[in-house]
This record gives structure tokens, sequence and C-alpha cells, in this order.
């Protein structure tokens, strides 16, 4: 049974820096052709990918918060994390880690935690 | 904005046929993945590839694509099929490596 469970602060103030985890069980982060993603989705409005991580070490990151983010993966402990820096109240939403697949040349998310909502505020 | 454009609202009768599509360049690359998102839910895998559904998905849920634009199918549309869809691709812009969402549809089963 495949499950990824976000885990990180409810609350941050403006210019702090996030630190969320997602603890994977039920696949390996070593399995070929999968990773994790971490996509946030704001009050109210769509989905936003953010970032992944691919069993290779390979990662992305979405190019206009490429500066701001940082995603990395300890196989050992089956999580991978992700943090941003200068926070900004325009970056509270909820935030899904997503197992991704990759098949045939195409991603697809095929299993999404609960996410968690992240409220920045001083 | 979203990189992939979609319908902001769709309604559908009980019963009936409703297409929802999702448009932009990545889609002459790569094929769409759609999800199912309910009020305070994560999102859901609903189809993903050429036209394949995941396990436990009905099949009144489908799946095609011409040129720029894909979409979503259901056919004979059921009160629990009301929620929001999205659609996402590869991007074919810059870093293949990225992903882009379709901005939501909110679909309404009258």
């Amino acid at each position: 049974q495949v499950t990824l469970k976000e885990s990180g602060p409810v609350l941050v103030k403006p210019t702090e820096t996030l630190t969320l985890t997602c603890t994977v069980s039920g696949f390996s982060l070593t399995n070929a052709r999968m990773g994790v993603s971490w996509i946030r989705q704001p009050p109210g409005k769509a989905l936003e990918w953010l970032a992944h991580i691919f069993s290779n070490d390979e990662k992305s990151y979405r190019t206009s918060l490429k500066s701001r983010l940082t995603i990395s993966k300890d196989t050992s402990k089956s999580q991978v994390v992700l943090t941003m820096t200068n926070m900004d109240p325009v970056d509270t939403a909820t935030y899904y880690c997503a197992r991704i697949l990759t098949d045939y040349g195409d991603y697809y998310f095929d299993y999404w935690g609960q996410g968690t909502l992240v409220t920045v505020s001083s | 904005s979203s990189e992939l454009s979609q319908d902001p609202a769709v309604s559908v009768a009980l019963g009936q046929t409703v297409r929802i599509t999702c448009q932009g360049d990545s889609l002459r690359s790569y094929y769409a993945s759609w999800y199912q998102q309910k009020p305070g839910q994560a999102p859901v895998l609903v189809i993903y590839g050429k036209n394949n559904r995941p396990s436990g998905i009905p099949d009144r849920f489908s799946g095609s694509s011409s040129g720029n634009t894909a979409s979503l199918t259901i056919t004979g549309a059921q009160a629990e099929d009301e929620a929001d869809y999205y659609c996402n691709s590869r991007d074919s812009s810059g870093n293949h490596l990225n992903v882009v969402f379709g901005g939501g549809t909110k679909l309404t089963v009258l």
C-alpha cells in the first residue's frame, strides 16, 4: 500500500525558510521511473507544481521559484525534503507531495499525500 | 497564469455526457493526465497516458488527445463526479523535466 505523508510547520513568518518533509511507504525512493514531487494549492486556486526528485537523484524546479527551492531525499528514511526560502504571504497554500511516475516519456502523479496547509503570516 | 488552459466551469445534466478540455503547446509532445479533486481532499488520478485509467476509476471516464488539445470525457455523469478537474503534462518549452498544470475546471452535475 503506497502512502505519502507531509509534515512541517503550519505557520511561518515572512522571510523565514519553510522546510517540509514527505515520508513515503509502500515503495522505495530508489525504484526506477519513480520520484516524488511537491505541488501546492493556494486557497481556492489551482494546483501548482513546485519540484521533483527522481530515483537517480535528477531534480527539477519550477522556473519562477527555482532560486528559492531545494529538494533532497534520504533514501534510508524514505523521506523527501523541500525547503523554500524567503517565505511570503502569497506562499500560503496547501502543500502536497505526490509520487511521480514516468511512462513512455510522460509524467503523472498516481499517489498523493493528504496535504498540509502552510500559512505565512507575522 | 497556468501554462495549460481549461474552461473555469462546465455543467452537465445527470446521466449525460460531458467533455472537459485542456489546451497547450506541451500537449503536442506529451499526453495529459487528469485529476479529480473534491472539496477538502487531495487530487485523485483518473486518466493518464493515451487513455489509461488507474484501478478503481470507473470506465465512464476516458481521455483523448488531438493536436494541442486533450479531453476528459465522462459518459453518463453521476452526482459523485461533481468536482474540480485538473490536467497536467510535461513542459515542452524550456526545461522538459518540468511539469505544467491547467487552471482547473469546476464540474457541476445538475
